[in-house]
């Protein structure tokens, strides 16, 4: 009964290039949550997908950032020409209902590094 | 929107200790959920409320979802090492839930 699985768990890139992030949900959660964490700092929403849905993206950046959810296959997080900013662990959680009344599990992240 | 203020921000504390953190909001909120982040990793659920004046717990941790709906404690008794790292509250209501912003606890041994 595997939790959330993210990878890769660390990934370093040099500006401009791009990063991809995959998340697959737990087995038989259909919601999806991408959350950015700066160092000794809190979650910071960037955006909810359901399959093939984007609900609620306010929290991610205008530019360079896309996520997407396909009926097939993990979550992804894009970020396209990285700079160093971007650097931040990210964190993809899933949930069963849409107000995740049952919470939310968590995956251990993926830290990225620009150089 | 709705936000969560967390208190205190930061915690050092002894071992053996008993820690009170606490969450509150001009909001209402149908649940509230308590989490704990360990350094290096995701946020693991420890204890999910789901009725105002409910109080539940989770070996040393107990967790009260206030009356008026809009806060939330969380207790930890006799604290040992393995407590450290960072507690989040988590406010669901007819909107996105919405996390606190984190209280770090450190227990010296």
């Amino acid at each position: 009964n595997a939790g959330v699985m993210q990878n890769p768990r660390h990934l370093v890139r040099r500006r401009g290039q791009e990063a991809r992030l995959r998340c697959s949900p737990m087995k038989g959660h259909s919601h999806v949550y991408w959350y950015r964490q700066l160092p000794e700092e809190g979650l910071k929403f960037m955006v909810y997908l359901q399959k093939e849905n984007i609900i609620d993206e306010s929290g991610m950046p205008k530019e360079r950032f896309s996520a997407e959810f396909p009926k097939e296959g993990p979550s992804i997080l894009r970020i396209q020409q990285v700079v160093r900013g971007d650097s931040a662990a990210y964190f993809c959680a899933s949930s069963t209902n849409v107000e995740g009344a049952s919470g939310y599990t968590f995956g251990s992240g993926t830290r990225l590094t620009v150089v | 929107g709705q936000q969560l203020n967390q208190s205190p921000q930061s915690m050092f504390i002894q071992e053996g200790e008993d820690v009170s953190m606490n969450c509150t909001s001009s909001s209402i909120f149908n649940t509230w959920l308590w989490y704990k982040q360990d350094p290096g990793e995701g946020p693991v659920l420890l204890i999910a409320l789901y009725k105002a004046g409910e109080l539940t717990s989770n070996g040393r941790l107990t967790a009260q979802f206030g009356i008026t709906r809009k806060d939330s404690f969380l207790n930890i008794s006799a604290s040992i090492p393995s407590d450290v790292g960072i507690y989040f509250c988590q406010g669901g209501g007819s909107e996105k839930l919405v996390f606190g912003k984190g209280t770090k606890l450190t227990v010296n041994p």
